[in-house]
């Protein structure tokens, strides 16, 4: 059974960088087809896509935060991480992982979410 | 980036069907878009149920259908059951996008 599990600092000053780390479990990271995306959810709000990466190394972003996001990828550990430069109050949110089973498949395997604030 | 419209809320009795749309602006919802549904409950997260338009992942209710027309999506809920009160998001995906989200749907189960 595939899991995802969030872990990172529930608290980050404004225009500090926010990290969070995705460990997968039941399965590799480096298993071709999939990629291993960020999505995240304001308060009370929708989903928004932050990015994925594939095992290769390719990434790709929203454009709406492509200059603040980097998604990195690390085999060895199994897991991916996300920062999120310059940070503000408007960044805080639910951040969640998934597995994207490319194309058709979509993201089908989600970590439970944890919550970053965004405040001094 | 092109923008998929829900509306904001629906309801329905237990036992009634209940057909949430979703409508691609701008570039819309072409042949070229994979389109996926997710359910989340308050306080998880989302779920994928229905991909590739209408396919079913393994462990998803027949009740759960989804079809295309055009530039807009479904997603039929038939029986409705108290547990089918979720938020609903519809999503597309293309290799040159992206992944895009609706704003969501709330049902409620009267």
């Amino acid at each position: 059974q595939v899991q995802l599990q969030e872990s990172g600092p529930g608290l980050v000053k404004p225009s500090e960088t926010l990290s969070l780390n995705c460990s997968v479990s039941g399965d590799s990271v480096s298993t071709g087809g999939y990629y291993w995306a960020w999505i995240r959810q304001h308060p009370g709000k929708g989903l928004e896509w932050i990015g994925y990466i594939h095992y290769s190394g390719n990434t790709y972003y929203n454009p709406s935060l492509q200059s603040r996001s980097t998604i990195s990828i690390d085999r060895s550990t199994n897991h991916f991480s996300l920062r999120l430069s310059s940070v503000t109050a408007a960044d805080t949110a639910v951040y969640y992982c998934a597995r994207h089973r490319m194309p058709v498949y979509g993201l089908d395997v989600w970590g439970q979410g944890t919550t970053v604030t965004v405040s001094s | 980036q092109s923008a998929l419209t829900q509306p904001a809320s629906v309801s329905g009795s237990p036992g009634q069907s209940i057909t949430i749309s979703c409508t691609g602006t701008s570039s819309g919802l072409g042949d070229d878009y994979y389109v996926f549904w997710y359910q989340q409950h308050p306080g998880k997260a989302p779920k994928l149920i229905i991909f590739d338009v209408n396919k079913r992942p393994s462990g998803v209710s027949y009740r759960f259908s989804g079809s295309k027309s055009g530039n807009t999506a479904s997603l039929t809920i038939s029986g409705l059951q108290p547990d089918d009160e979720a938020d609903y998001y519809c999503s597309s995906y293309t290799p040159n996008r992206g992944v895009i989200f609706g704003g969501g749907t709330k049902l409620t189960a009267l």
